[in-house]
């Protein structure tokens, strides 16, 4: 089946700064690659995603880059904001019914 | 309504105890799907439904664990025997159908036992 790793656990930045988070996963098959934001005691919410068939993806100050070839996908946040604290989760799914995810990434967004 | 719904929000239980675990999806959806989520940990996928139908359960733990849905909405969970292990965060997700990603998550049941 798919496995997700996502690096790094936790990550630490200035307001105002870049946060790169990146995932690697293993099923070549795998098509869909969203990214979920899980604010402290609140659901899991979908803020992008991106499937096979493209490289990157913007939406304002969010991106996502795909390599398909070294199976590995990155987001992007720009200009970071103290509400971009969160713990971030990456996703893979070939099936479109069984999302796989990463371990997660808790964001820290310091004044 | 306006969200996924799940309830209860916290539930603690005896060792060796049965549980029930409810989740209403946003009407309309016909997917659903449960994912349990352990302190420090990814969400791990526990089955999906489509429409009444399971056709993957492969994530269930063990068979201590099952799950149903009925009318094509309300969902429960069900957990036989409870042991330690079990504790965490038990979260559902509806999405339109199958095929579109899209998972809209509820709030979950933090799940303890004791």
């Amino acid at each position: 089946g798919e496995n997700v790793e996502q690096h790094p656990s936790t990550l630490s930045v200035q307001e105002g700064d870049s946060a790169v988070i990146k995932c690697t996963y293993s099923d070549s098959a795998s098509n869909y690659f969203p990214w979920y934001k899980q604010e402290l005691g609140k659901r899991p919410q979908l803020i992008i995603d991106i499937r096979s068939n493209v490289g990157e993806k913007k939406d304002q100050r969010i991106a996502v880059t795909l390599n398909k070839t070294a199976k590995h996908f990155s987001l992007h946040i720009t200009e970071t904001q103290p509400e971009d604290s969160a713990v971030y989760f990456c996703a893979a799914s070939y099936t479109a019914s069984k999302l796989t995810f990463g371990t997660g990434t808790r964001l820290q967004v310091t004044l | 309504g306006a969200g996924v719904s799940q309830s209860p929000s916290n539930k603690v239980t005896e060792k060796g105890k049965d549980v029930e675990l409810r989740c209403d999806p946003i009407s309309g959806h016909t997917a659903l799907y449960w994912y349990r989520q352990s302190l420090g940990q990814g969400l791990e996928f526990l089955i999906y439904f489509q429409g009444n139908s399971a056709p993957d359960k492969s994530g269930l733990p063990s068979d201590r664990f099952s799950a149903e849905r009925t009318g094509g909405s309300v969902s429960t969970l069900t957990i036989q025997r409870t042991q330690q292990e079990d504790s965490a965060v038990y979260l559902c997700a509806s999405s339109l159908e199958v095929g579109n990603e899209k998972l809209f998550f509820g709030s979950g049941t933090q799940l303890s036992v004791l």
